[in-house]
């Protein structure tokens, strides 16, 4: 039962440079979310889908591009890295009823140099 | 505007200790609150749910209160073990919205 799989798990980037992190739930989950944690400011949603084809801004978009082509999968794109997404990124999912907790995954360390 | 304060911020504690960890919310309309247990380098995993009718529950070690005259949470922990170094954080999910209100954590450590 892997959940929540955020792949990669860790990676350095140059200024300017552009990535692609990837989510990938096997939960059957209509909601998948994108949040970033950093120290003492605990965790900011960035974007969220509520089903495939979808997607909505969170609370810090700014920067971040997504995509949910299917229900699995929901994609999270920096077009032009910089110094201030240095952090660490958090893919969540759950099912319709809020009655059911979000599921996380394990994380991706960013740096971004 | 819809918060979630959290204390205290970091707490020490000696292993066989009980603790208890606080949550302030100020969340319209409320539909219900989490607390999540967030181990180091790990992503959050879901101790306990409350709603709006429910004023205690339990997951082992873990017993979740909730006040919603106050709007008041605490997590009670008893008899600590080492495994329970972490963060905690509450969490409160809106009514009728894809809102969801995170909460800054209290860092836990547990003392051998």
């Amino acid at each position: 039962n892997a959940g929540v799989t955020q792949t990669p798990k860790f990676r350095v980037l140059k200024t300017g440079q552009s990535m692609t992190l990837l989510c990938a739930q096997d939960m059957n989950h209509e909601y998948m979310y994108w949040y970033r944690q950093d120290p003492g400011m605990g965790l900011r949603l960035i974007h969220y889908s509520v089903g495939e084809g979808t997607t909505a801004k969170g609370e810090v978009p700014d920067g971040y591009n997504v995509s949910r082509l299917k229900k699995q999968n929901f994609l999270l794109g920096l077009e032009s890295a910089a110094p201030s997404q240095t952090s660490v990124y958090f893919c969540a999912s759950r099912p319709y009823s809020t009655a059911q907790p979000q599921h996380f995954g394990d994380g991706t360390r960013l740096s971004i140099l | 505007k819809n918060q979630v304060e959290q204390s205290p911020q970091s707490l020490i504690i000696l292993e066989g200790k009980n603790c208890t960890l606080q949550c302030n919310y100020t969340v319209s309309p409320f539909s219900n609150l989490r607390w999540y247990k967030q181990d180091t380098g790990r992503g959050p995993v879901s101790l306990t749910i409350m709603t709006f009718s429910e004023n205690t529950k339990s997951n082992g070690r873990y017993t979740a209160t909730l006040d919603a005259d106050t709007k008041q949470s605490s997590l009670h922990i008893t008899a600590s073990q080492l495994s329970d170094s972490a963060s905690y954080i509450c969490v409160c999910f809106l009514v009728g919205d894809d809102k969801i209100i995170f909460g800054k954590g209290t860092r836990l450590h547990i003392l051998p």
